[in-house]
């Protein structure tokens, strides 16, 4: 069975800095696609990133970007210049066949002014 | 473009009884699915509906069921309610179910069976 595991259950940054979380995955398959999601106090989930599995380039979308290390099945998000409205709850994400997403625990983000 | 819509937001039923919670795809989005969300176990895949037909299932016992209607709604129901039900249940659409776009999620409904 796939897992996905965030060993970080919760973080603290300052403003305007940089933080990373990490997140492990473990599967036997070649392709399949890797997701961040965003769920803030409102409860719903926001998709922030997403990373194909055959594609080596890291996704990057504004100031979030991946660091996808197939080989080691390594997939963390690093947020830049945090917000205080990035303070949420975020999940790693794996899905392959089956349109099944598979969730790791969370990781919960607070964003210090 | 509207969103995903759950309703109710908020629901709280009796143990033994049964509930129905309902969503309301992204216009035009065919694929709905439906996870369980709880402190303990996290977030959990239910089952997934792709015009009218449930296409993957969850491990959840059959006391859950769903399913989808012809303009892509979706409907869940959970009969028989146990304590260990009260979750976030979130539902989720896509164009096609396609795995390269992720899913929109809905804001979900809280059930608290008591």
């Amino acid at each position: 069975a796939q897992t996905v595991t965030q060993s970080q259950p919760e973080m603290s940054v300052q403003e305007a800095e940089t933080v990373t979380l990490s997140c492990t995955y473990d599967t036997s398959e070649n392709n399949y696609y890797l997701f961040w999601y965003k769920q803030p106090p409102s409860r719903q989930m926001i998709l922030v990133i997403r990373q194909e599995a055959y594609k080596q380039q890291n996704a990057t979308e504004n100031r979030f970007s991946v660091n996808f290390q197939k080989a080691a099945k390594s997939f963390s998000l690093k947020i830049s210049d945090s917000q205080l409205g990035d303070t949420a709850m975020y999940f790693c994400a794996f899905m392959e066949y089956g349109n099944k997403l598979v969730f790791g625990a969370g990781t919960i983000l607070r964003v210090k002014s | 473009k509207a969103g995903v819509t759950q309703t109710p937001r908020y629901l709280i039923k009796t143990r033994g009884q049964q509930v129905t919670l309902s969503c309301s795809p992204i216009s035009g989005h065919r694929s709905v699915s439906w996870y369980q969300q709880t402190p303990g176990q996290g977030l959990q895949f239910l089952f997934e509906y792709f015009s009218e037909t449930q296409r993957n299932k969850g491990n959840f016992p059959g006391r859950f069921s769903g399913r989808q209607f012809s303009n892509s709604r979706s409907e869940m129901n959970v009969s028989t309610l146990e304590l260990g039900d009260s979750a976030l249940y979130l539902c989720a659409s896509s164009l096609w179910g396609e795995l390269t776009y992720g899913y929109t999620f809905g804001s979900g409904t809280r059930l608290t069976v008591v």
